[in-house]
């Protein structure tokens, strides 16, 4: 499975938008990435994925790179509600994937009135 | 609907003790999953199941077992209780072909003294 990186920690102003990054330089070409956030002392909440074209939905935008070595996750208009540790993980999806999610570190987004 | 339950929300155990923490899900959902998460770290799977009947171990399952009789319920049990178990613990569910888009409860703060 691939590794990702990502920062430590981001500062976002209230009303702007948070560009959340993340490496996954040895992606390989079956494998997706996902991103999920936790909010303080909550379970993690499913935001987005996506294999190489950008996907958007209600929660955020995710923009992969053409050679899906890096992504970047956009929450357009950032509220105080959006202050989470966000992680990136990749994996395998597909027949036979049993969903068992590795979670990383992640980045610890701070959004700022 | 009611999501993924867990219960209890907190609970204190001796060293030696045993419990069983209590999660069900309403959502219909094939797979079921147990995490825990150590403070300032990433979440790791204890174990997972596909399904009523089957469970497999994930990441770190020692001293942890689990049971599936039904799809609604998926309880972890802890034998004999050791600080090392001291976590918080979450349980999640998703269903296939969509494994790795979890729902994930609110959580079970566990300390063992």
């Amino acid at each position: 499975d691939a590794k990702t990186t990502q920062p430590t920690s981001m500062d976002c102003a209230e009303g702007r938008a948070a560009n959340l990054p993340c490496n996954h330089s040895t992606i390989s070409g079956n494998e997706y990435v996902y991103w999920y956030r936790q909010i303080h002392s909550q379970g993690p909440q499913y935001i987005i994925h996506g294999l190489k074209n950008n996907e958007t939905n209600e929660m955020a935008s995710l923009i992969i790179t053409e050679d899906r070595k890096s992504s970047t996750l956009i929450l357009p208009h950032a509220t105080l509600r959006d202050t989470a540790v966000y992680y990136c993980i990749v994996r395998v999806a597909g027949g036979g994937s049993q969903g068992n999610l590795i979670f990383g570190k992640g980045t610890k987004l701070s959004v700022k009135p | 609907n009611a999501g993924v339950t867990q219960t209890p929300k907190f609970r204190i155990l001796k060293i030696g003790q045993s419990m069983t923490l209590q999660c069900a899900q309403d959502m219909n959902h094939n797979y079921m999953y147990w995490y825990r998460q150590d403070p300032g770290m990433g979440l790791k799977l204890i174990y997972y199941s596909v399904g009523a009947g089957i469970t497999d171990k994930g990441e770190v399952p020692n001293g942890y077992n689990v049971s599936r009789s039904t799809t609604e319920d998926f309880p972890l049990r802890l034998e004999l209780a050791a600080p090392s178990q001291t976590s918080v613990y979450f349980c999640a569910s998703s269903i296939p072909p969509r494994p790795y888009e979890q729902y994930f409860g609110p959580g079970t703060r566990l300390t063992v003294t």
